[in-house]
Formats: C-alpha cells, sequence, structure tokens
C-alpha cells in the first residue's frame, strides 16, 4: 500500500528564512513517481515539481529546491529565503505506475511567512 | 494553458438534496479524479476515471456516485447531501499514469 507522511502540520517562518517541509513515502513498487504541490489561498493546487524514482539527483528551481533520498524514503521541499508569498499548504504526492493509480497525497504542511 | 474547470466556487445545499458538482477538463486527458479535502485530513479520493463510462472507488465512495458520459466531463453525484459532506470538492485530471494531475478551483460545499 502506498502512503505519504508530513509530519509538520504548521511551520512559521519570518521572511527571509529557508524552510524546509518533510515528506516521507512508502510504496512497494521499484517505480514510482513523487510530486509536490502548492495550495495557495485561492484555493487552487499548483503543481510544483514531478521526480521520478529512478532520478535521484536533486533539483534546484530558484528558490527551490528539492532532495529526494531514496535511502530514507523521503523528498524534501526546501524554500531558501522565504517570501510572504510562499504562504501556502504544500502537499507531497505519490503515484505508481502499474495500473490506473491516483495520487496519494500527504495531509499537507502549512507554511506560514511573517513580513 | 491546461485548465480544469469546477462549476461552482461556492455552494450551499440543504440535507436530503441531491447535488451535482460538474468538472470539465480541456486537454484531453484520460483520467479525472474527485478528491475531497478536510481540515487535518489532507485530499481523500472518493472516486476516478481512466475512460469514458468506467469508474474506480477511492478510499472514501460512501454517499457519491459518479458519471462519466463524455472524456472531458466527469460529474460527482451526493445522492442525499448530508452535513458532513460539508467540504472542499477537488477534481483532478492526468494524462497517462505517469504524469502530474491538473486541478480545477476547487468547490466549497456547505450541506446546511
Amino acid at each position: 500500500a502506498q502512503k505519504v507522511t508530513q509530519a509538520q502540520t504548521e511551520i512559521s517562518v519570518v521572511e527571509k528564512e529557508d524552510v524546509t517541509l518533510d515528506c516521507v513515502y512508502e510504496t512497494r513498487d521499484t517505480t514510482y513517481y513523487l510530486f509536490w504541490y502548492k495550495q495557495p489561498p485561492s484555493g487552487e493546487l499548483v503543481f510544483l515539481i514531478r521526480r521520478n524514482s529512478f532520478d535521484e539527483q536533486n533539483e534546484i528551481s530558484g528558490r527551490y529546491s528539492w532532495n529526494f533520498q531514496k535511502s530514507t524514503s523521503s523528498f524534501n521541499f526546501t524554500i531558501t529565503a522565504s517570501q510572504v508569498v510562499d504562504s501556502a499548504v504544500y502537499f507531497c504526492a505519490l503515484r505508481e505506475p502499474s495500473g490506473n493509480t491516483p495520487l496519494v497525497f500527504g495531509k499537507g504542511t502549512r507554511l506560514s511567512v511573517i513580513a | 494553458d491546461v485548465k480544469v474547470t469546477q462549476s461552482s466556487r461556492y455552494l450551499v445545499k440543504r440535507t436530503g438534496e441531491k447535488v451535482f458538482l460538474e468538472c470539465v477538463q480541456d486537454m484531453d486527458h484520460e483520467n479525472m479524479f474527485w478528491y475531497r479535502q478536510d481540515p487535518g485530513l489532507g485530499l481523500r479520493l472518493i472516486y476516478f476515471s481512466y475512460d469514458v463510462k468506467m469508474k474506480e472507488k477511492g478510499d472514501i465512495p460512501e454517499g457519491y456516485s459518479v458519471s462519466r458520459e463524455k472524456k472531458e466531463r466527469f460529474s460527482l453525484i451526493l445522492e442525499s447531501a448530508s452535513t458532513n459532506q460539508t467540504s472542499m470538492y477537488l477534481c483532478a485530471s492526468s494524462g497517462d499514469k505517469n504524469t502530474e494531475a491538473f486541478f480545477g478551483q476547487g468547490t466549497r460545499l456547505t450541506v446546511v
């Protein structure tokens, strides 16, 4: 069975601080896909990144970076020099490629960036 | 631009009413999903569909049904709305099974 755990329910940081959102997953498949989504106050989930299980390279996109470690089944997300606009709920998700499987989401981490 | 559109942003319905939530995507995606989002529980899958007229139960299908008569449209039906179905409902679609899902803006349903 698939499971995604985001242990941090809420995080609050002061603007310009770095913050890391944790994501731990469970799956029996050797091939799978991991995702991060952002949900701003407007409500729509915005796709941020997809990573497949064969690619353990870290990824950086502007102030965002992702650290994928298969050895610890983790896919953590770091925001550098946080800004107020980063305030949102962030979801980590897992998808197995076998069959027609939907995304399985963690419960989300609410990030508040204070000016 | 990728587009998933949900018919209503906010809805208020009475207990016992039959409620239809509509979702349309313009990306020719095979897969469509309905999730429910509640505080502290994250996103929970209600139903999904991988083809026209096909449907699969998710984690919490009780009290809901779905309809997919055309590829671009996926409807969620509350047969007899109850107050415990007050929630945010999110529709999503995706292409092949390895890709990300794209979400609509959500429908906040209140059952009174």
